[in-house]
């Protein structure tokens, strides 16, 4: 079975920081590993994906995540926190194939400092 | 990219009642939808797996006669709380992954749907 692990339930960064969001899955078969951000009331928008391709990957809003199999993770990244990322985030993995379903870590919430 | 839409966003009803919340893919047609549960502050929980012309998939302790499920057509999922009670209350969110596509492919997500009931 696959599952994600998102360290760290909420992250405080100053405007401008470097913003560091953790996630380490588990998973038996190569997954794919997606990072959503949502805002209050909202749905989910994905930020971005990594599907076996490059493992570095780049996604909206200046954000990145790198995969590392070696380390079971996919943190995500940004190298200036603007007040706008302030957000939950939620780190998945996926199985492949027609049955197919995403399992949601437990979220990261990113609070930005002035 | 794709895009889904809930409704109701908001809806108060009396312990006891149903209520009904549809998933539409606007855009491009969904043969697969979720349905996730969401409390406060907390992950989405999946409910179900919807495929188009057959009956749901139901997660592990979610009631099946209490949420009932319907994806009769590419672009549309309902999902009907059945005798709603206070415990029901909560967000509920739908997703859709676009046909044709094996694999993950990606989710589009609706806006969601907060439940209240009294």
């Amino acid at each position: 079975a696959q599952s994600v692990t998102q360290l760290g339930s909420h992250v405080s960064v100053s405007e401008g920081a470097l913003v560091l969001l953790r996630c380490n899955y588990s998973s038996s078969v190569p997954p794919y590993l997606f990072w959503y951000v949502q805002y209050p009331n909202q749905g989910l928008q994905l930020l971005l994906k990594y599907t076996s391709a490059a493992t570095l990957v780049k996604g909206i809003n200046g954000f990145e995540a790198e995969f590392k199999k070696s380390e079971t993770s996919f943190h995500l990244t940004k190298p200036s926190a603007h007040m706008s990322d302030a957000a939950e985030y939620f780190c998945a993995v996926s199985t492949w194939g027609s049955a197919s379903k995403i399992i949601f870590g437990s979220g990261t919430r990113l609070s930005i400092r002035p | 990219g794709a895009v889904v839409s809930q409704h109701p966003s908001w809806v108060i009803c009396k312990s006891g009642t149903s209520v009904k919340i549809e998933c539409r893919s606007l855009d491009f047609q969904a043969t697969t939808m979720f349905w996730y549960r969401q409390f406060p502050k907390q992950s989405l929980m999946l409910m179900a797996t919807s495929n188009e012309g057959s009956k749901a998939t139901y997660e592990q302790g979610v009631e099946k006669d209490k949420f009932l499920i319907n994806h009769a057509s590419l672009t549309l999922s309902t999902l009907t709380v059945t005798s709603a009670h206070p415990e029901d209350s909560s967000f509920y969110i739908c997703s859709a992954r676009t046909k044709g596509v094996l694999g993950t492919g990606e989710l589009f997500f609706g806006e969601g749907s907060r439940l209240t009931v009294l």
